[in-house]
């Protein structure tokens, strides 16, 4: 069955660097999405990202995030000089139409 | 406001006793409504969706169904395999949207 690849799974950072979360879609996927969850929370929204420009972001996604899709199979997500409160899981999710979301396993994000 | 609440937060249920999640939203228009497991340190694995009231989908011990204003998840016979947080996730029909809103999650655990 097709799955969507995170990777690291685990990265640790000191705040105020910049870390790249990388993600590999489902290939016949359109729709790529990013999530987060922070312990204990629920997995709120960041942006989608479709026909390679952002379709919808969250009041989450601030001036701090980018996304990218630097080629045809990767799908980034940026986030510059980090701060403690941005410790959480993301997680990549992509879909080929509106429905049936797929999400990867997800990156645990520490900053320190 | 929540748009999606779900009920109870915790369950311990003994294998082989059956019971019910409820998910309940609260959006203008309803386009889906997602339910997805997840394991510890994993990202939402999809388990159904449900696009109208009355709707009813299945999958081994698992049932969804949808009403206006809230959807079941009822598990029949649950084995201790099936123990995970059971998320429930709506998308608004509001344009081009598709992004999810989730629930907190109800934390299903299935004694032997």
């Amino acid at each position: 069955e097709p799955e969507v690849t995170q990777t690291p799974s685990h990265q640790v950072t000191q705040m105020g660097q910049e870390v790249i979360l990388r993600c590999v879609p489902i290939s016949n996927h359109l729709y790529f999405y990013w999530y987060r969850q922070i312990l204990g929370q629920k997995v709120e929204f960041l942006v989608s990202f479709y026909n390679n420009e952002i379709s919808e972001k969250s009041e989450i996604f601030d001036d701090q995030f980018s996304v990218e899709r630097p080629d045809g199979s990767n799908f980034t997500l940026k986030i510059r000089s980090t701060k403690l409160e941005d410790s959480a899981m993301y997680f990549c999710a992509s879909s080929r139409d509106h429905y049936g979301y797929t999400f990867g396993s997800g990156t645990r994000l520490t900053v320190v | 406001e929540d748009q999606v609440t779900q009920s109870p937060e915790a369950l311990r249920l003994q294998e082989g006793e059956s019971s019910s999640l409820n998910c309940s939203y609260t959006v203008s228009g309803l386009r889906g409504l997602f339910w997805y497991r997840q394991d510890p340190g994993k990202g939402p694995e999809f388990l159904f969706t449900l696009y109208s009231a009355g709707e009813e989908k299945e999958k081994e011990r698992l049932k969804a169904t949808l009403t206006k204003k809230e959807s079941f998840l009822h598990i029949t016979a649950p084995k201790p395999e099936d123990s995970a947080t059971y998320l429930c996730a709506v998308q608004e029909a509001s344009g081009s949207a598709r992004q999810l809103t989730f629930g907190s999650g109800t934390q299903l655990t299935v004694l032997p």
